[in-house]
């Protein structure tokens, strides 16, 4: 097993669907990380779990809710979103937040949005 | 603001050659600095992690500098081969209590056979 796996790999949703990404992390971490990527933007941070708790939300719009049931698990639930939401969602995890520890990505979720 | 710069965006360079891939950032009060390599399509892989008070790291044909006070890492590159193809990410961890990381646009290497 890869050390952080992400599922589905593709999603294509309407605007007005509900629909949830999944990451999963092996590697007994306590942070969990969604990062949104754009074409030819730098990679940005969206939310952050430490030991469960969020910890950082980055002004993210109200359509992303995250949810993290325990330290291996987290969830990124889209719904209505809009076409300019169509990304890679990156999920990445660290030993802790806050420590200088070394970031660890999954393959990530490819969103588009009709 | 933290803001971090990876520059040329694009290179394109024969097979064997030794290359070297630049990032700069404006805040010197940096953590850390990790260089990441992202395949087409895929998530990012760490390559090499430099806390601040180190001055390189190198894994295997790679080999990562840091000069905090310039503002500037550099991600050499030793006998390039067609399958370090990818594009080339560093992140700057600026510290504090979160240590957030700032990532930069990224260098897209292509090694030609």
């Amino acid at each position: 097993e890869t050390g952080v796996t992400q599922t589905p790999r593709h999603l294509v949703m309407g605007m007005t669907n509900k629909k949830s990404l999944k990451c999963e992390q092996h590697l007994g971490h306590n942070a969990m990380y969604w990062y949104k990527q754009s074409a030819k933007k730098p990679l940005e941070l969206m939310f952050v779990y430490n030991f469960k708790e969020q910890t950082e939300n980055n002004s993210v719009p109200s359509r992303f809710s995250p949810e993290c049931p325990n330290s291996s698990h987290l969830f990124l639930h889209l719904h209505t979103l809009q076409p300019e939401d169509s990304a890679l969602y990156l999920c990445a995890s660290s030993p802790s937040y806050g420590d200088t520890g070394e970031l660890f990505f999954g393959e990530g979720s490819r969103l588009t949005v009709l | 603001k933290q803001e971090v710069t990876q520059i040329p965006a694009a290179l394109s360079v024969p097979e064997g050659e030794n290359l070297v891939l630049n990032c700069s950032f404006t805040d010197s009060a940096i953590y850390n600095l990790q260089w990441f390599r992202q395949d087409p399509g895929k998530g990012l892989t760490s390559l090499l992690l430099i806390q601040s008070s180190q001055r390189e790291q190198t894994s295997g044909r790679l080999n990562a500098s840091l000069d905090k006070s310039s503002g500037r890492s550099t991600l050499y590159i030793a006998a390039s081969q067609p399958g370090d193809s990818a594009t080339y990410l560093c992140a700057v961890g600026n510290g504090g209590a979160t240590n957030k990381l700032i990532f930069g646009t990224g260098t897209l290497l292509a090694v030609q056979p």
